[in-house]
């Protein structure tokens, strides 16, 4: 399927400063899914955003929908160093297999 | 929770061996079972669906005779590389959809990190 697309493809920030990764789609998306990879690991679910203009948070972590179900972004507020990895946004196609963007690679100095 | 196990979690192999990975579901059933591909600094990438009792699907370019994928149980798929060469190196991943837990969220094995010499 077509690949969701992920700006930026890397970011570097001191520690304290926020983040953000933002998807896009030219097709509307039936849901999208966050999920984080540290070096060397595999992914890790954070969360799934079915409707339009959702927003949804965890902690730090900021997630919306767009109203167009086109786009989203994940917020980080304040980054730490263990926040370092990358992230992808994903979505399942009617198979349910994961369609990923190219993922966002963060680095936290501290 | 649902946890997949995935075995081995490193391998190197001289080119021209085959490797065999396993993908078990812990403590659910999974009818299906997906098989990724990350090259590094890339993205997952799908390569099949594994399914139960018939024929894997495979995406566009995947080549099904080079990897081949065998779901034996309801908590068991095994991913084949044969006749590996060293642009197999890669990280392999598998996932399942926990049907019996919440849909569309996926639960992913450690991965298996190849090294063709």
């Amino acid at each position: 399927g077509q690949q969701v697309m992920q700006i930026p493809q890397y970011q570097h920030v001191q520690e304290g400063e926020d983040f953000t990764t933002y998807c896009n789609s030219s097709t509307t998306l039936s849901n999208i899914q966050w999920y984080k990879q540290r070096p060397g690991g595999h992914p890790v679910f954070l969360i799934q955003l079915v409707k339009s203009g959702e927003v949804k948070k965890q902690k730090r972590l900021t997630f919306q929908f767009g109203e167009a179900k086109k786009n989203s972004s994940l917020h980080i507020t304040a980054t730490q160093t263990t926040d370092v990895g990358t992230y992808f946004c994903a979505e399942t196609n009617s198979g349910y297999a994961l369609n990923f963007g190219k993922g966002t690679s963060l680095l936290v100095t501290p | 929770g649902a946890v997949v196990s995935q075995h081995p979690s490193w391998v190197i192999c001289k080119s021209g061996t085959s490797v065999k990975i396993e993908c078990r579901s812990l403590d659910f059933q999974a009818t299906t079972m997906f098989w990724y591909r990350q090259f590094p600094k890339q993205s997952l990438m799908l390569m099949a669906t594994s399914n139960e009792g018939s024929k894997a699907t495979y995406e566009q370019g995947v080549e099904k005779d080079k990897f081949l994928i065998n779901h034996a149980s309801l908590t068991l798929s095994t991913l084949t590389v044969t006749s590996a060469h060293p642009e197999d190196s890669s990280f392999y991943i598998c996932s399942a959809p926990p049907t019996v837990l919440a849909k569309n969220i996926q639960y992913f094995g450690a991965g298996t990190r190849l090294s063709v010499l």
